[in-house]
C-alpha cells in the first residue's frame, strides 16, 4: 500500500526557534499533499494543500509567513514553523494524493509532534 | 455548514463485545465517506470507504453503514481486541472540491 513518512516523530524546541517537519510520499508521486493539525482530544484540521512546482493555498485562519511549505519534489513537502512559540505545540500530520485528485484516497504520514517551550 | 457529528465521544468495552458508532453529516455534495482509525500518536489509518450508492462495507471485523438520504453512517466492531482501542473518525469528502470534512472521532477502549 502507499506509505507516507514523516520526519522527525518529534521534536522539542526553544520558543522563537524554528522547525522544519518534512513529509515524503515513500512508493508513489504525490503532485498534492495536505498539512493538518490536531490539537488533544480535536479533529485533524486542514491548514494548507501544497501542490508540488507551486505555492501552497492556505486555509482562513492559518498564517502562510508563519507556517512555509515547500513541495519541491513529487515526494517531498516540508512544514516550517517559524518563529515558533508554546501556542504552536500540536501534532502535525501531512497526508498525500496519488496522482490526479479525485475520489483518490488521501494516505496519512504517522504525525510530528511538535512541543515549544 | 460542512458538519460531521460523532457519538459517543468516547466508550468503554470489554474484550470480545461489540459496539457501534455513529457518524451524522451534514457535507454537501456528498462524494464518500470513509472510516479511519487513528492509534494514539500515530496519523490514521483508512478501515472502509463508502460511495453514495453502497449501504454496507466491511473488513475484517469492523463493518460500516450508510444511508445517504439521512446522512448517517455506523462502525460496528466486532468481537473487540484490545488492539482495537483507538480513536475512530469519520471522514467525508465533497464531490465539488474533495476536501475532507472530519469529525472529532470517538475514543474507543478495550479492556481486558
Amino acid at each position: 500500500g502507499a506509505v507516507v513518512s514523516q520526519h522527525p516523530s518529534w521534536v522539542i524546541c526553544k520558543s522563537g526557534t524554528s522547525v522544519k517537519i518534512e513529509c515524503r510520499s515513500l512508493d508513489f508521486q504525490a503532485t498534492t499533499m495536505f498539512w493538518y493539525r490536531q490539537f488533544p482530544k480535536q479533529s485533524l484540521m486542514l491548514m494548507a494543500t501544497s501542490n508540488e512546482g507551486s505555492k501552497a493555498t492556505y486555509e482562513q485562519g492559518v498564517e502562510k509567513d508563519k507556517f512555509l511549505i515547500n513541495h519541491a519534489s513529487l515526494t517531498l513537502s516540508t512544514l516550517t514553523v517559524t518563529s515558533a512559540h508554546p501556542e504552536d505545540s500540536s501534532f502535525y500530520i501531512c497526508s498525500a494524493l496519488p496522482g490526479l485528485a479525485g475520489d483518490n484516497e488521501q494516505f496519512f504520514g504517522p504525525g510530528t509532534r511538535l512541543t515549544v517551550l | 455548514k460542512n458538519q460531521v457529528e460523532q457519538s459517543p465521544q468516547s466508550l468503554i468495552i470489554l474484550e470480545g463485545k461489540n459496539c457501534t458508532l455513529q457518524c451524522n453529516y451534514t457535507v454537501s455534495p456528498f462524494s464518500n465517506l470513509r472510516w479511519y482509525k487513528q492509534d494514539t500518536g500515530r496519523g490514521p489509518v483508512s478501515l472502509t470507504i463508502m460511495t453514495f450508492s453502497e449501504n454496507t462495507k466491511s473488513n475484517g471485523r469492523y463493518t460500516a453503514t450508510l444511508d445517504a438520504d439521512t446522512k448517517q453512517s455506523s462502525l460496528h466492531i466486532t468481537a473487540s481486541q484490545l488492539s482495537d482501542s483507538a480513536s475512530y473518525i469519520c471522514v467525508v469528502t465533497r464531490s465539488n472540491d474533495y476536501k475532507l470534512s472530519f469529525g472529532a472521532g470517538t475514543t474507543v477502549t478495550v479492556r481486558a
